[in-house]
């Protein structure tokens, strides 16, 4: 158990529909990662927060956004959804923004679009 | 240019041998870090082992080692007396201080199957 909690597990939607994933950090992490693991694109970093702020942008589609709250846990806000858009979300917590170290993974949202 | 290669798409290794799985890398930061991740069928991604770019001895774990080759660009995981339950996927992924902050770059990942 790497700490890092992401819920839903598994979700289904249609395509045009809006999700939210949740993603709660280690005790102690201030810094927030997601990536979206997909079949054709293999593991793509979306977006980082630290303690509250977007600290570094990837490949996040502007129908994507995402947060960080005060209390340090994590959304990631799927909209106008396409069949494309299936994929695995992880999210990956780290102490520090610089990260010197590992990075612990949660057991990702897989999210189906049909 | 890809960052991280690895290029074997699948492995295929006997129970209780030694199996090296291939990982290069590009890169023109002098501070980086290059990472094995183990991704079982059930999905969560599993961390292995880290390697620092300036560290001078090879990093080991367990039945993990990390064949770390600075001048060749090269990170080997190296998988001692295989398991059943080492049959997964494997990532290489490294991060580079000064370009990309803390986010790791990923490899397309190696299928190892370790058969009885």
């Amino acid at each position: 158990d790497s700490g890092v909690t992401q819920t839903p597990k598994h979700l289904i939607t249609a395509t045009g529909q809006r999700v939210t994933l949740r993603c709660s950090p280690r005790s102690g992490d201030l810094s927030v990662y997601w990536y979206q693991q997909s079949l054709d694109q293999g593991l793509q970093f979306l977006i980082q927060y630290y303690n509250g702020e977007e600290r570094a942008k990837g490949n996040i589609l502007e129908r994507f956004s995402a947060q960080q709250f005060p209390d340090l846990h994590s959304e990631l806000n799927l909209s106008s959804l396409e069949l494309g858009d299936s994929a695995l979300y992880f999210c990956a917590s780290s102490v520090d923004p610089i990260n010197t170290g590992e990075l612990f993974f949660g057991e990702g949202s897989r999210l189906t679009v049909l | 240019a890809q960052k991280i290669t690895q290029t074997q798409p699948g492995m295929f290794v006997q129970e209780k041998e030694a199996v090296t799985l291939d990982c290069t890398y590009d890169t023109s930061d002098p501070s980086y870090g290059l990472f094995w991740y183990k991704q079982p069928s059930s999905g969560e991604m599993i961390f292995l082992i880290y390697q620092g770019s300036y560290d001078q001895q090879n990093a080991t774990e367990g039945r993990y080692s990390l064949n770390f080759q600075k001048a060749r660009k090269s990170a080997n995981l190296v998988i001692s007396a295989s398991q059943l339950g080492d049959s997964a996927m494997y990532f290489c992924a490294m991060r580079e201080q000064e370009t990309s902050g803390s986010r790791l770059t990923f490899g397309e990942g190696t299928q190892l199957t370790v058969n009885p």
